[in-house]
């Protein structure tokens, strides 16, 4: 079974503070995506990579930056946190192998900035 | 316009019946579709993706696809309080990202 995981499920961080979230998978997946899911809004990208140290932006990749080193990793960086970044962070992996497309998604964390 | 649009619901249904939710797509070069299930708090999960025009079934399941009409619906057979949730509707247009829809919320009614 893949597994996607991230290092929090809650947190709470005050303004201007640096924010650093993590997600790793385990199916040696090329792709790495990350979102933001709000009421009303749906899912957003913010950015995505297609492989180590590759990044593209997303959707809303303002206010946010990625970093890819390893290919089981995927970091999501707020350089200085705002209230409106309070959100429901989701990571998501996929392969360009057989059933490409298909993503799984970790557990989320949810954000919330003070 | 959304690349992705869902039928906005919410969608309520006796426990059961059947579920209908549908979905349509603006790029007619989308190739394969995918429809999550999320509970309330949680990630969304995989249900079933379908690629090809026609019928595809998986348990109470039913994912149907008509590319001439550009439109992708699912249908929940014997609906089940459990099936209770946001059901999201993704299309793929290229090797990396999914277009998805806004969801739609389904209750099945005891």
């Amino acid at each position: 079974d893949v597994k996607v995981t991230q290092s929090s499920r809650y947190l709470v961080k005050r303004t201007g503070e640096k924010v650093f979230l993590e997600c790793v998978q385990d199916m040696d997946h090329e792709n790495m995506f990350w979102y933001r899911q709000d009421p009303g809004l749906g899912l957003r990208l913010i950015y995505f990579s297609y492989d180590v140290k590759m990044k593209e932006k997303g959707d809303i990749p303002e206010g946010y930056s990625v970093s890819r080193e390893k290919k089981e990793r995927f970091s999501l960086i707020l350089e200085s946190a705002s209230t409106n970044q309070t959100s429901m962070y989701l990571c998501a992996s996929s392969s360009r192998g057989p059933f490409k497309g298909t993503q799984y998604f970790g557990p989320g964390t949810r954000l919330t900035v003070l | 316009q959304k690349e992705v649009e869902q039928n906005s619901g919410p969608l309520s249904v006796p426990e059961g019946a059947i579920a209908s939710l549908n979905c349509t797509y603006s790029d007619r070069g989308s190739q394969s579709f995918f429809w999550y299930r999320q509970y309330s708090g949680k990630s969304p999960e995989l249900i079933m993706f379908i690629y090809s025009n026609g019928d595809k079934e998986d348990g109470r399941f039913t994912a149907q696809l008509n590319k001439a009409s550009q439109y992708v619906s699912l249908l929940i057979r014997d609906s089940q309080p459990s099936d209770s949730a946001t059901y999201l509707c993704a299309g793929r247009s290229n090797d990396y990202k999914l277009s998805f829809g806004a969801g739609t919320t389904v209750t099945v009614r005891a």
